[in-house]
């Protein structure tokens, strides 16, 4: 079954310090990996897209990778800042059936930066 | 912003009530999704339209409408709808549909609407 799981499901920060948040995957075949930014009463925003071959990628603080072997990613947060504070979203993108392409949404992790 | 507004921000409505959802995206775009937040559940995929024409509908409701008259504008008609619908909606564009091969479009979602039926 294709699956998209995060942990933690919530974490307190300081603000300044770092973070990373994990995200593990059962979804195949593999198309891509996206990370998205959502703040409360708000859409999602997206911080990455991440293909098969695609290790490491940067957005600002906002570092995500990817090992496909294992099929987990990580999204690391470096001095964080208040308006950090939000649920950070893992999608994988898979084929159903149709062979078409399917997203899968994880959860999200919910993080709270405070001062 | 992300040029995708949705209207109205807040909605509450009662059970036998018909209201509707507006979405309008303003990027060029060719696709359009309707999403359901529900606490504690992954966004759950409703809807799609690509150049106007509904592609997807992963069983909803019937009492869930969805219109699309041109590529910049999508609804969502609601009518007798039950508590259990209370959720954030969200409309999301992106400029082609996912399932094209080594194609990754992006999605760019709208603010939502907070529906509560009571």
């Amino acid at each position: 079954k294709n699956q998209v799981e995060q942990s933690p499901q919530s974490l307190i920060i300081l603000e300044g310090k770092n973070c990373t948040l994990q995200c593990n995957y059962t979804v195949s075949p593999f198309s891509n990996l996206r990370w998205y930014k959502q703040d409360t009463g708000r859409g999602p925003v997206s911080l990455t897209i991440m293909t098969f071959s695609e290790n490491t990628k940067s957005n600002g603080r906002y570092t995500a990778t990817l090992d496909a072997d294992t099929k987990q990613s990580s999204l690391h947060i470096t001095a964080s800042q208040l308006s950090d504070s939000a649920s950070y979203i893992c999608v994988v993108s898979g084929q159903n059936a149709g062979n078409n392409r399917k997203l899968i949404w994880g959860l999200g992790t919910s993080l709270a930066v405070n001062p | 912003e992300t040029g995708v507004t949705q209207t109205p921000r807040h909605l509450v409505m009662g059970m036998t009530n018909k209201k509707s959802l507006k979405c309008e995206q303003h990027l060029g775009h060719n696709a359009m999704y309707w999403y359901k937040q529900s606490a504690k559940k992954p966004l759950e995929l409703m809807f799609v339209y690509n150049f106007k024409e509904q592609t997807e509908n992963n069983s909803v409701p019937s009492r869930f409408s969805p219109e699309c008259p041109n590529s910049s504008h999508l609804f969502l008609h609601l009518h007798t709808l039950q508590p259990e619908d209370s959720a954030l909606y969200l409309c999301a564009s992106s400029r082609g549909l996912p399932g094209l091969a080594g194609r990754s479009y992006e999605q760019y979602f709208g603010p939502g609407t907070r529906l509560t039926v009571t």
